[in-house]
């Protein structure tokens, strides 16, 4: 059973370009969740997706953006890169009606660093 | 704002020794708590959730709720280096969507 799946794993981007991360979810789930994690901070959320639809965003610019598809995986988009953006980029998958129950599973993560 | 507290370390118990993590919350209608261990550069894995109040053990863990004082904590029992590792509290507010994090708390178990 496939867990969540993360690419690439590292990268490394200039200021002011844009970057694509994606995510395959775990099977069998069907949304999907976003977070940033900086080095020695916890994960802070970006936004979650369920049935192709942004259900909910934390408090991130519109540079961040991002899309499910039918399948379920989902990728991330992000615009205009700040060396701020240097950070973990952690996908979490759990199926919708379960979640408050069975929390989240995440992916490996991407290393994005921003020079 | 919704804001979870923890301890951020780094805590050190020798091998064998009882490692206690806490972790406090702003939201009081918060309804499932979660514990994440993260190992250096690893992303986080579950280790517990936690619904009711009292305590929830499984193996060597045992967490333990209390929502009247909006304070959730982890125990390890026996631990081993192994168990070394930054532990992340999380809370969902009861919408399934957006889990806040702690900073997590950093263990080391010395052999």
């Amino acid at each position: 059973d496939a867990g969540v799946t993360q690419s690439p794993t590292h990268l490394i981007k200039t200021r002011g370009q844009q970057v694509t991360l994606r995510c395959s979810p775990k099977s069998g789930h069907d949304t999907v969740s976003w977070y940033q994690q900086a080095l020695g901070q916890g994960p802070q959320f970006i936004f979650q997706y369920y049935e192709e639809e942004e259900r909910q965003r934390g408090n991130f610019p519109d540079r961040f953006s991002g899309h499910q598809f039918p399948n379920y995986s989902s990728e991330l988009n992000v615009n205009a890169l700040l060396l701020g953006d240097s950070a973990l980029y952690l996908c979490a998958s759990s199926l919708e009606v379960q979640v408050s129950n069975y929390g989240y599973t995440f992916g490996s993560g991407t290393r994005l660093t921003v020079v | 704002q919704k804001e979870v507290e923890q301890n951020s370390g780094p805590l050190s118990v020798p091998e064998g020794a009882i490692a206690s993590l806490n972790c406090t919350y702003s939201d009081r209608g918060s309804q499932s708590f979660f514990w994440y261990r993260q190992y250096s550069g690893k992303s986080p894995e579950l280790i517990m959730s936690i619904y009711s109040n009292g305590d929830k053990e499984d193996g060597r863990f045992t967490a333990q709720l209390n929502k009247a004082s909006q304070y959730v904590s982890l125990l390890i029992r026996d631990s081993q280096p192994s168990d070394s590792a930054t532990y992340l509290c999380a809370v969902d507010p009861n919408t399934g969507n957006q889990f806040y994090f702690g900073t997590g708390t950093s263990l080391t178990v010395i052999p």
